[in-house]
């Protein structure tokens, strides 16, 4: 059974910039959650969504937004980005319920210069 | 905020039984515990969970004491290849469905030849 992949793995952008990062999920998971990791922060949770729709959020700004589509996959967007952007996004798929472990992908590494 | 307390860094003989110990003395009782791994640059990697049963896979044991204040994860061999940061985690119920993670710093073992 495939992972969850991430694409793309590696991204530069500037400063103002928007960007969009793709998750595909294991095959029949229907949560997708987000994560950032920075080392000083560590690793953050930003959202989760379930059948399209968002249920959890985290304590981040509005410019850092998410969607799923019907087929389970998900994206994130990033807009006016900022040099404290600069992170590894993870995204972890799970099948419903407390008992059910999310699987992450090994995520975006994205920079901002 | 994470719910569990861990030793920073640990080191362990290769070939000798790594335990790595977890405080979680506000666990309440519908909450599971999970312990994932990081290896640099790579997505956190899903190890054992448990809820007040010991449990056992083809990874590593995780034992849990009867109060549920605290457990250790066993890894019965330690390789070099366990080097990583082992976190420990109680998975939060958020309303809506969603149970969320929330990683503390971990814990960093290094296992030495």
């Amino acid at each position: 059974k495939a992972g969850v992949t991430q694409t793309p793995r590696y991204l530069i952008k500037t400063r103002g910039q928007q960007v969009t990062l793709s998750c595909s999920p294991i095959s029949g998971h229907r949560s997708v959650s987000w994560y950032q990791q920075t080392p000083g922060q560590g690793l953050q949770f930003l959202f989760e969504y379930f059948s399209e729709t968002q249920r959890n959020k985290g304590n981040f700004p509005g410019r850092f937004s998410g969607r799923q589509f019907s087929n389970s996959r998900s994206e994130m967007n990033v807009s006016t980005l900022e040099l404290g952007d600069s992170a590894l996004y993870l995204c972890a798929s799970s099948l419903e319920g407390n008992n059910q472990p999310q699987h992450f992908g090994d995520g975006t590494r994205l920079s901002i210069l | 905020d994470a719910k569990t307390t861990q030793p920073p860094s640990m080191d362990c003989a290769e070939g000798r039984a790594a335990n790595l110990p977890c405080n979680h003395s506000t666990i309440s009782g519908n909450e599971y515990v999970y312990w994932y791994r990081q290896i640099h640059s790579q997505g956190p990697q899903y190890i054992i969970h448990g809820l007040k049963n010991n449990e056992t896979n083809e990874m590593a044991s995780l034992i849990i004491t009867e109060d549920r204040k605290s457990s250790t994860l066993i890894l019965p061999h330690a390789t070099l290849r366990d080097t990583a940061v082992y976190y420990c985690i109680v998975r939060v119920y958020s309303g809506a469905g969603s149970y969320q993670l929330t990683f503390g710093k971990g814990t960093k073992l290094s296992v030495i030849p």
